[in-house]
């Protein structure tokens, strides 16, 4: 099974600071990685796929970037809406392969 | 515009069955091109995918949970279905059903709580 890890676990910023989250995989999953933004009490909501792109109605602050093992998220100018919990995903061994997403980082107010 | 809507008990027993399903509005399962998918989320943590179905009823299973889960799909009624037998306090969690679009989910139910507990 490909493990997620994420860095850092909580990122305390200010609005219109940038924001830079990490997303490691245990052995290359190619470009097959997404990122999710999850407000408290809300579902996930897809925000990048396939590593660099941007899922339908996302920002432009919001971008992706890497392949193989290593994967960025950043977040060039923050809002207020955008203080949340971001996850990444890996679909690498699908299908017929399920997928795994990363434990989270949170993104909270300075 | 796809919703999904997840229902079922939001309380079960030890040792029991928990069994939800998901209706799905605004597109079809059978029209193919998408996996739908159960996800859930234990208090405060962190997510995990369960499985998924494809509308011919293909399916894959978390293989951590693959010896109890059951995922079936009824194309009739545009709903799928999620049953998870011997559940303990473990189990305990958010539980969201959602569309797979090449691999990502797209299309996430607005999550409903199961709590294990006698």
């Amino acid at each position: 099974e490909i493990v997620l890890t994420q860095s850092p676990a909580t990122l305390s910023l200010s609005p219109g600071e940038r924001a830079t989250l990490s997303c490691r995989a245990s052995q290359s999953v190619s470009s097959y990685l997404a990122w999710y933004q999850q407000k408290p009490g809300q579902a996930p909501r897809l925000l990048i796929y396939d590593a660099s792109n941007r899922a339908t109605g996302i920002p432009a602050r919001f971008s992706g970037s890497g392949s193989g093992t290593d994967f960025t998220l950043t977040i060039s100018s923050l809002e207020p809406e955008d203080f949340a919990v971001y996850y990444c995903q890996q679909r690498s061994n699908w299908p017929p392969g399920g997928f795994t997403f990363g434990p989270g980082t949170k993104v909270d107010i300075k | 515009q796809v919703q999904l809507q997840e229902s079922g008990p939001g309380l079960v027993k030890p040792s029991q069955t928990l069994s939800l399903t998901c209706t799905v509005s605004g597109g079809s399962i059978s029209s193919g091109g998408y996996y739908w998918s159960w996800i859930r989320q234990h208090p405060g943590k962190g997510l995990e995918w369960i499985g998924y179905i494809y509308y011919s009823g293909s399916t894959y299973y978390n293989p951590s949970l693959k010896s109890r889960v059951t995922i079936s799909v009824d194309t009739s009624k545009n709903q799928f279905s999620l049953k998870l037998s011997s559940v303990t306090a473990a189990d305990t969690a958010v539980y969201y059903c959602a569309r797979e679009n090449t691999g990502y989910v797209d299309y996430w139910g607005q999550g409903t709580l199961v709590t294990v507990s006698s």
